[in-house]
């Protein structure tokens, strides 16, 4: 709908596993960006990328690795998690990083659970 | 479902009547805000926003109030309608998207 998707939407892993988020965005947006909601908290941003180059890392864990191989798409790499790094991970973009482009996008989330 | 919602303040308010959101924000030099809704299942989704030199911004429906010297910020949705049922949250920026600070959230209960 927002022209942002995310897959899985959903995702069940070990403290053991590794997995990866995946962001898509049909936009032709040049800024990407990764955000946690957990249900008690603020949404919290993690990463942002510009033009394919990383701006950002919000002291995030080295146990979350993004990567962003074109201004399409963004991934989260997720090794070693925590039962407290479940909650909902939101990927965004927009046209530039600075507020006074266009709108900023979101996609529907994925929502992690770590046992 | 989705757990967004939980544990936050509620509204609650009869369809037709108006709404007020407010939102307390922290940093007086942030310059821009926009107020988000959050439905069940999806992705925070673009309101309304205001820049700091503004006090008032009109949408459709939708009214964005901001007080500088309070550091308050609130959202007024006219004729309320069960479609508006979400949480929503505000934001606060200081030089762009990378340098935010969210609120937590209100979930707004239409009652038909």
């Amino acid at each position: 709908e927002t022209g942002v998707t995310q897959t899985p939407r959903h995702l069940v892993m070990g403290m053991t596993n590794k997995k990866s988020l995946k962001c898509e965005q049909h936009l032709g947006h040049n800024a990407m960006y990764w955000y946690k909601q957990s249900a008690k908290k603020p949404l919290e941003l993690m990463f942002v990328y510009n033009f394919k180059e990383q701006t950002e890392n919000n002291s995030v864990p080295s146990r979350f690795s993004p990567e962003c191989p074109n201004s399409s798409h963004l991934f989260l790499h997720l090794h070693t998690l925590q039962p407290e790094d479940s909650a909902l991970y939101l990927c965004a973009s927009s046209q530039d990083q600075r507020e006074d482009q266009e709108t900023q996008y979101f996609g529907p989330g994925t929502r992690l659970l770590v046992l | 479902g989705e757990s967004v919602g939980l544990h936050l303040p509620t509204l609650s308010v009869q369809e037709g009547d108006n709404s007020i959101i407010n939102c307390a924000y922290s940093n007086s030099a942030s310059d821009y805000f926009i107020w988000y809704k959050q439905e069940s299942g999806k992705g925070p989704q673009f309101i309304i926003d205001i820049r700091s030199n503004m006090d008032k911004r009109q949408g459709q429906r939708v009214t964005v109030l901001l007080n500088k010297t309070v550091k308050h910020l609130s959202l007024q949705i006219a004729a309320t309608q069960p479609g508006d049922s979400a949480v929503y949250f505000c934001a606060e920026f200081y030089g762009g998207y990378q340098k935010v600070t969210f609120g937590t959230g209100t979930k707004l209960q239409v009652i038909p």
